[in-house]
Parts: C-alpha cells; sequence; structure tokens
C-alpha cells in the first residue's frame, strides 16, 4: 500500500528565514507526487506535480524536488501569506487506481 | 463562479440520523471523489467516479452511499449517522493526473 510520511509536524518561520519540507514516500511504481497547499477552513490547492526523479518546479518562493524516495518543498524567503498547511501526495501505476494517497501534512506558520 | 461547490457547509445532526452532501463541478471533469478530513487532518480518499461509473471504493462502512446522476453531481448519502463520522467531507473533481480541485469542505459534527 502506498505510504506517504511528512515532516516535521509543524514549522514557525520568521519572515524571510528559508526552509524545507519533507515528503517521504513508499509507493509501487511512481506515476507522481503533488504537492498542495491548505488554508484553514478551505480545500487544499494544487500547488506542483513531479514526475520522476531530479525533477524540479517553482512558482514564486516555492520550489519542489524528487528523489526516488523524497520529495523536498523549499520556501524562499517566506512572506506571512505563506502561511498554511502544506500536503504531500502520491499516485502510483496501479492501473485504473486514480487516488492520491495523501501525508498528514506540515503545517507553516511565517511570522511577521 | 466557484469551480467545485459543495452544500451544506456545516452539519450537525444527532447520532442516528441520516444526511446527504451535495457536490457539483462545473469544470467539465470526468472524475470526481470524495474525501474524509480527520481531526488530525488526515485526508483519505473514500470513492471514486468517472463519468458516473464507480471505480474507487475504499474500505467505508457501507452506511456511506455515493450517487452520481451526472458526471458534474457527485453526492454523498449517510445513514445511521455515528460519532465517529464526524470529519470535514471533501468533493473533488479532476480531470488530469492527480490534479484535483476541492470543493471547500463539509464540517459534519455528530452530537
Amino acid at each position: 500500500e502506498d505510504q506517504v510520511t511528512q515532516s516535521p509536524e509543524a514549522l514557525r518561520l520568521q519572515e524571510g528565514e528559508s526552509s524545507s519540507l519533507n515528503c517521504s514516500y513508499t509507493v509501487s511504481g511512481l506515476r507522481g507526487l503533488f504537492w498542495y497547499r491548505q488554508d484553514p477552513g478551505k480545500g487544499p490547492e494544487f500547488l506542483f506535480t513531479l514526475y520522476s526523479a531530479g525533477e524540479e518546479k517553482e512558482k514564486e518562493r516555492l520550489k519542489a524536488t524528487l528523489t526516488k524516495k523524497e520529495s523536498f518543498l523549499h520556501i524562499t524567503a517566506p512572506k506571512p501569506e505563506d502561511s498554511a498547511t502544506y500536503l504531500c501526495a502520491v499516485q502510483g501505476t496501479n492501473f485504473g487506481n486514480e487516488k492520491l494517497t495523501f501525508g498528514t501534512g506540515t503545517r507553516l506558520t511565517i511570522i511577521p | 463562479d466557484t469551480a467545485v461547490s459543495q452544500t451544506p457547509k456545516y452539519l450537525v445532526t444527532q447520532m442516528g440520523n441520516d444526511k446527504s452532501i451535495k457536490c457539483e463541478q462545473n469544470l467539465g471533469h470526468d472524475t470526481m471523489y470524495w474525501y474524509k478530513q480527520d481531526s488530525k487532518k488526515f485526508l483519505k480518499i473514500m470513492f471514486s467516479y468517472n463519468n458516473k461509473e464507480l471505480i474507487i471504493n475504499e474500505t467505508v462502512p457501507n452506511r456511506f452511499s455515493p450517487k452520481s446522476p451526472d458526471k458534474a453531481h457527485l453526492n454523498l448519502h449517510i445513514n445511521s449517522l455515528e460519532l465517529g463520522d464526524s470529519a470535514v467531507y471533501f468533493c473533488a473533481s479532476s480531470q488530469d493526473l492527480g490534479i484535483a480541485f476541492f470543493g471547500q469542505g463539509t464540517r459534519l459534527t455528530v452530537v
């Protein structure tokens, strides 16, 4: 069964203090790894898809990277509006199984 | 114009009652999902429909019954509600691999 573990569970940073969030996964053949952002009281919002080891994606202050066993979400010079829970999910190659397996997320707080 | 909308946003009900949550998407996607997010924020899939056909049915009690009248709608009916059913339920739709658009969630509280 696919598994996703995210660390740390919570992270508090000062505004401008860069850091990384970790997502470790086990999957029987990776079709894709996905990062989502979830604000309180809202549904998750898609950020990135990574398909193969070595791939990187960037969006504003966020950069996602992928290895064969884990993914990192790097946050550079964060701002208070980057505060949210960041969820990692994987989709395996089991044909016909479209489900995403999510981790429990990292709750990020950026202090002004 | 909301892409994935679900109603109601909040639902408080007594144990043993039957309730429904409705979901509609205007994105033209073929696949729709129901996810459950527990108090620890763990998001787990319950059901998936593709073009009105059930394709994923995780180990969910049969008190939960999804219904898809057309590919833009996926409703969730829950019979004989229990305390442990309290959670936030998210509807989502998808066209591309893994890129799901989620609704705002329905916070169900069973008392």
